[in-house]
C-alpha cells in the first residue's frame, strides 16, 4: 500500500489560500489521491479526490504533480471553519484499505 | 437518509467486559469499515468489508471482530475488553463497486473508555 507523508501542523491567515501538500511516492498507477479532513472529533469528511489530473469542486482544489508523487490541496479562501486536521491517503487498488495516517493540523488564525 | 449510524455515542466498561459497538447505513453501500482514534492520533484501520460475508482485517485486528450478515449493518465486538482498547471508534462506508475510487461516509463516532 502506498504511504503519505504530511506536515504535522500549519498556519494560515484567513481569506488567504491554504496549500497543504503531501508526498506519496511510491503511489502505483491506479491508486487514487482522497483529501479528508476531520473538525474537532467529528468523523472526518470527504473534500476531493483525482487519479492523475488536477481536480476543483466547492471545497478545494487537488493539484497532483505529473510524477504523481506528490499532490497539494488547495483552500482558495480559508475561513476559521477550515482549522481541521486534514489527512491525505491513497485507495489501495483492490484490497480497499484506506490508511490515514496523522494528517497534517490546520489552524487559520483571524 | 441517515447515512452512516453508529450506536452507542459514549460507552464505559470494566476490563474484561464484552460488547458490540453498532454501524448501520442506509445508501446500499457495499463497502464497510471501523477505526479507532486515540487521543491527539490519526485513524487506524481495525476491519473492513467489502460485501456481506465478507470481511478482512486491517491495520490493528486484534481483540476486535466483525461479521457482516447484511449490506446495512458491520457491527464490531469487543471480546473483553482492555484499558488499551479505549479510543474514539468511527465507522464509514462506501460504494466501491470493484475500482477503489469512492469516498468514505463516517459516522459520528462512538467514544469508549474501558476502566
Amino acid at each position: 500500500d502506498a504511504k503519505t507523508t504530511q506536515p504535522t501542523s500549519m498556519d494560515c491567515a484567513e481569506g488567504r489560500a491554504a496549500n497543504l501538500p503531501c508526498n506519496h511516492s511510491t503511489i502505483s498507477g491506479n491508486e487514487y489521491v482522497y483529501w479528508y479532513r476531520q473538525i474537532h472529533s467529528q468523523g472526518p469528511q470527504y473534500i476531493i479526490h483525482g487519479l492523475k489530473n488536477n481536480e476543483t469542486n466547492e471545497m478545494a482544489s487537488l493539484i497532483i504533480t505529473e510524477d504523481r508523487k506528490s499532490s497539494t490541496l488547495i483552500l482558495p479562501h480559508a475561513t476559521l471553519r477550515d482549522t481541521a486536521v486534514y489527512y491525505c491517503i491513497v485507495s489501495s487498488s483492490g484490497t480497499y484499505k484506506y490508511i490515514f495516517g496523522t494528517g497534517t493540523r490546520l489552524k487559520v488564525l483571524a | 437518509n441517515a447515512g452512516v449510524t453508529q450506536t452507542p455515542k459514549f460507552q464505559v466498561l470494566k476490563t474484561g467486559q464484552s460488547m458490540t459497538l453498532q454501524c448501520a447505513q442506509d445508501m446500499n453501500h457495499e463497502y464497510m469499515s471501523w477505526y479507532r482514534q486515540d487521543p491527539g492520533m490519526g485513524l487506524r484501520l481495525i476491519h473492513y468489508s467489502v460485501g456481506a460475508g465478507i470481511t478482512d482485517q486491517g491495520e490493528v485486528p486484534n481483540g476486535y471482530n466483525v461479521s457482516r450478515s447484511t449490506t446495512e449493518d458491520f457491527p464490531l465486538r469487543l471480546l473483553s475488553a482492555a484499558p488499551s482498547q479505549t479510543s474514539v471508534y468511527f465507522c464509514a462506508s462506501s460504494y466501491s463497486k470493484g475500482q477503489a475510487s469512492e469516498k468514505l461516509f463516517f459516522g459520528s463516532g462512538t467514544q469508549l473508555s474501558v476502566l
